[in-house]
């Protein structure tokens, strides 16, 4: 099965509102983490990646947050906008360059 | 456009039959993997190449098969076809271990 992730929940948040969605993993050897967008038709986009020797990484509007204790990552949106409304992916890197991806979370933006 | 090109984007065949999926990689991305993607459902890895050889294996029939090219273009085989494979399937590529994956926009396959 799998080692990361939630099967497909949904997250529904107020436009402008801060979002955040959780990950879990399994694998306490996995030492690198992304998270990915994927719109409905199209590829997962890639929005963010954290290294295990990291706890916290910035983006633009978006934060990731590593919990080795728990093995938890959490994707944190600020001022949520509809257009990113889409399924959210994360994924380990175990060993062998292979991303393991967990079941997504679907966010929805309500205007 | 993240760079990796897959053809075709949409494929209908008929259960029995075999397909190639293709997929170009990012210019000097070294390694490929291809992901399935059922209906609502996760992705799930199903193969990487590194540099035209295998490096990771994972769930992967045995009616597939993949393999990667000198020119680091790489294909998928999909043989015996069923209904339940029809799904989404993707290429991703990356260029070095500790880099993210880029992805291709995928190809619908649709067994009737």
């Amino acid at each position: 099965g799998e080692s990361v992730g939630l099967h497909l929940p949904t997250l529904s948040v107020q436009e402008g509102d801060n979002s955040i969605i959780n990950c879990a993993y399994s694998n306490s050897a996995s030492d690198y983490f992304i998270w990915y967008k994927q719109e409905s038709g199209k590829g997962p986009q890639f929005i963010i990646d954290i290294r295990s020797n990291m706890d916290k990484r910035q983006g633009q509007r978006v934060t990731v947050l590593l919990n080795k204790t728990v093995k938890h990552l959490s994707l944190q949106i600020a001022a949520t906008q509809p257009g990113d409304s889409a399924v959210y992916f994360c994924a380990e890197r175990i060993s062998g360059n292979m991303l393991t991806f967990g079941g997504g979370t679907r966010l929805m933006v309500k205007p | 456009d993240s760079g990796v090109t897959q053809t075709p984007k949409h494929l209908i065949t008929a259960t029995g039959q075999r397909v190639t999926l293709r997929c170009s990689p990012r210019s000097g991305d070294l390694s490929v993997y291809w992901y399935q993607q059922s209906l609502d459902q996760g992705l799930q890895f199903l193969i990487q190449y590194y540099n035209g050889e295998e490096r990771a294996k994972g769930n992967i029939l045995e009616r597939f098969s993949a393999q990667q090219f000198p020119d680091l273009h790489s294909e998928l085989n999909l043989s015996s076809l069923e209904l339940g494979d029809s799904a989404l399937y993707f290429c991703a590529s990356s260029a070095e271990r500790d880099t993210e994956a880029f992805f291709g926009q995928g190809t619908r396959l649709t067994v009737v």
